[in-house]
């Protein structure tokens, strides 16, 4: 089982609509989540942390379930601009006691008009 | 200017090449990463470094060496490419100072084809 699992989609929606993505990881001892946006063919970028309470910005809620090891992202009135690759990243624990970031393989959102 | 920066950003090469691709940062961070992203598979570690003296393995380690000139530099080698090692290669930072989010600042990328 890969350590970070993503439905790759495409997700296709209309403008306005909400959606919402799922992502599990498979180490319970990760310690932070994070949701990354990535336009084709250019680099991904942050777009939100991952809070055990949950947080919002804006339209982008993200949730963290660490019972069920998942962590979600809506998205609400989708806007045309929001069509990209959304990648789930975990960190990971190293021998070394450091952390380092396990990207999933991303879900694509495509919203059209 | 960017803050992380990616030298060559597209490079065409032949099998048994050897081929450098270089990463700087202003950002004076103290990590840096190196990944490969394929078609429909993610973004994989190569390798990391957490300062100038520790480096580590990643994930598809094989086929890669590194080298953290200084902290505000790092190079990825392939010492001799092979067509598999085509793809899209990006440098990251991190601060160990921002423990909260350890969040990753990319470079633009280098697109490599080995024929």
């Amino acid at each position: 089982r890969k350590e970070v699992e993503q439905d790759p989609g495409p997700f296709n929606v209309p403008e306005g609509a909400t959606v919402a993505f799922n992502c599990t990881y498979s180490n319970s001892a990760s310690q932070s989540f994070f949701w990354y946006r990535q336009d084709c063919r250019k680099e991904p970028k942050l777009l939100m942390s991952v809070y055990s309470s949950g947080n919002e910005d804006g339209r982008f809620t993200a949730q963290l379930n660490r019972a069920s090891q998942y962590i979600s992202l809506l998205i609400r009135d989708s806007k045309l601009s929001d069509s990209a690759t959304y990648l789930c990243v975990v960190t990971r624990a190293t021998s070394g006691g450091s952390y380092i970031p396990t990207f999933g393989r991303g879900t694509s959102l495509i919203v059209h008009p | 200017d960017a803050d992380v920066t990616q030298t060559p950003r597209n490079r065409i090469t032949k099998t048994g090449k050897r081929i450098m691709l270089e990463c700087s940062q202003t950002k004076g961070h103290d990590r840096m990463y190196w990944y490969r992203q394929d078609p429909g598979l993610g973004l994989q570690l190569i390798y990391y470094s957490f300062d100038v003296k520790d480096i580590n393995k990643g994930e598809i380690s094989d086929g890669y060496s590194v080298s953290r000139q200084a902290q505000a530099k790092f190079s990825l080698s392939l010492e001799s490419a092979i067509p598999n090692q085509t793809a899209l290669y990006f440098c990251a930072t991190s601060d160990t100072r921002d423990s909260s989010t350890d969040t990753q600042y990319f470079g633009p990328g280098t697109r490599l084809t080995v024929l």
